[in-house]
This record gives structure tokens, C-alpha cells and sequence, in this order.
């Protein structure tokens, strides 16, 4: 089985821009989190999506969206660029049971730079 | 909302010997305390994990003991080699399908 892609691997951006990174999923899996982790604050949680609506969010202003589509796949926006976004943005993917936690797959990453 | 402490933030010990990181959870609702490591340049996976209804589980050389009462995990590697060397992060899973990560560990293992 396919493991979690992500793309593109590296983004390098101005501040003020807009991007768009994308997350594909384990084959039949149906949740799809996402993750900024920078040195300074490890792996923060951005959002959440099972079956196209978001389930979870935390604690980032509007400037971060994301969606998912029927086939799971999740994309993730940041507008308006900043400085401090710079980081890998990672995704992963889970089962996701009805009432049970499941291991989440991490994927490789996609590494934003903003200038 | 939940809160993970994860200490320390750097450990150092030397080839053979025991490693522990130890790490408290806010929301006694948690129930779920996965560990990934993540070595230099690569994604985190998970090594262990622990469900509430379980105080102790052991794979090979790593192990993770959870104290429900005090609100805190940890997790154990014995005789420690040097592909142990990767940062380690703790979590805690609420069951609202967030899951909340310590600030991590950075695990040296020294020949």
C-alpha cells in the first residue's frame, strides 16, 4: 500500500503570497490532518478533515484553510504570506473508526520557505 | 483544551545504557498516548502507543507506562544503540480526533 505523498516537497515563497500544498491520503483512508512543525514549537495542529468537512481546528488564524476532497485528498491554503510561516507542513492520514482511535501516517513533508 | 509537557527536551546517555522521557496531559478525558520518533530529515512514525484501559505495554527495548490518576506517560528504551538517536515526541488524543504533541526530545545516543 501507497504511503501518504505530499506536494511539492519544497515551496519557497514571498511574503504576501499565496500557496497551495496538497496531501494524498493512504488508499481508504478517510481522515486527513495537518501539522506545522517549526523548531521552536514542534508539531502544531491546523485542521482536521473526514469526508470533506473539517472536523477539527486548531489554534491559527483564518489566513490558514484547508478542504478535502471526495477522494480524500486535502489540500491546504495560506494566504497573505508571512515570515513566521515558514516551516514543514506536514499531513497525515488515519482509518479513523467511528468511536476508536486509529495510527496516524505521517507524510514527508512540504518544506515552505517565505522570503 | 488539552496540554502536553514533555520533558526533557534533550537527553544524552551514553550507548547501552536507559533512556526516559516522561511527558503530563491536562484533559483526563485523554485516552489514547501514541510516541513517534522522528529521525533528521524524515517524517515522524510511531513507535509505541498506550490506551487508557492499559498501564504498561513493552515492545523489544522500548516500553510506555501511563499513570492515569497522575496524568502523566513515559516512555523507556533500554539498552539504547546509536539508531535510537532521533527526536521523540509524545501525544495525547482527546478523542475528538485531535491529537495534541508534546514539544519533543532530542535523544543523543553516545558510542
Amino acid at each position: 500500500k501507497a504511503g501518504v505523498t505530499q506536494t511539492p516537497r519544497y515551496l519557497i515563497k514571498t511574503r504576501g503570497q499565496q500557496v497551495t500544498l496538497s496531501c494524498s491520503p493512504i488508499s481508504g483512508h478517510r481522515s486527513v490532518s495537518w501539522y506545522q512543525q517549526t523548531p521552536g514549537q514542534g508539531l502544531q495542529f491546523l485542521f482536521e478533515y473526514f469526508s470533506e468537512t473539517q472536523r477539527n481546528k486548531g489554534n491559527f488564524p483564518g489566513r490558514f484553510s484547508g478542504r478535502q476532497f471526495s477522494n480524500s485528498r486535502s489540500e491546504m491554503n495560506v494566504s497573505t504570506l508571512e515570515l513566521g510561516d515558514s516551516a514543514l507542513y506536514l499531513c497525515a492520514s488515519m482509518l479513523s473508526g467511528p468511536s476508536s482511535y486509529n495510527e496516524q501516517f505521517f507524510g514527508p513533508g512540504t518544506r515552505l520557505t517565505v522570503l | 483544551g488539552e496540554n502536553v509537557e514533555q520533558h526533557p527536551s534533550t537527553l544524552s546517555v551514553q550507548e547501552g545504557d536507559s533512556a526516559v522521557i516522561k511527558c503530563t496531559y491536562s484533559d483526563s478525558a485523554s485516552n489514547y498516548f501514541p510516541w513517534y520518533k522522528q529521525e533528521l530529515g524524515k517524517r515522524p512514525q510511531l513507535i509505541i502507543d498506550i490506551r487508557s484501559n492499559v498501564g504498561e505495554k513493552k515492545d523489544q527495548r522500548i516500553a510506555v507506562t501511563l499513570n492515569k490518576t497522575a496524568k502523566h506517560f513515559s516512555l523507556h528504551i533500554t539498552e539504547t544503540q546509536p539508531e535510537d538517536s532521533a527526536v521523540y515526541f509524545c501525544a495525547a488524543y482527546q478523542g475528538a480526533q485531535k491529537l495534541v504533541f508534546g514539544q519533543g526530545t532530542r535523544l543523543t545516543i553516545n558510542p
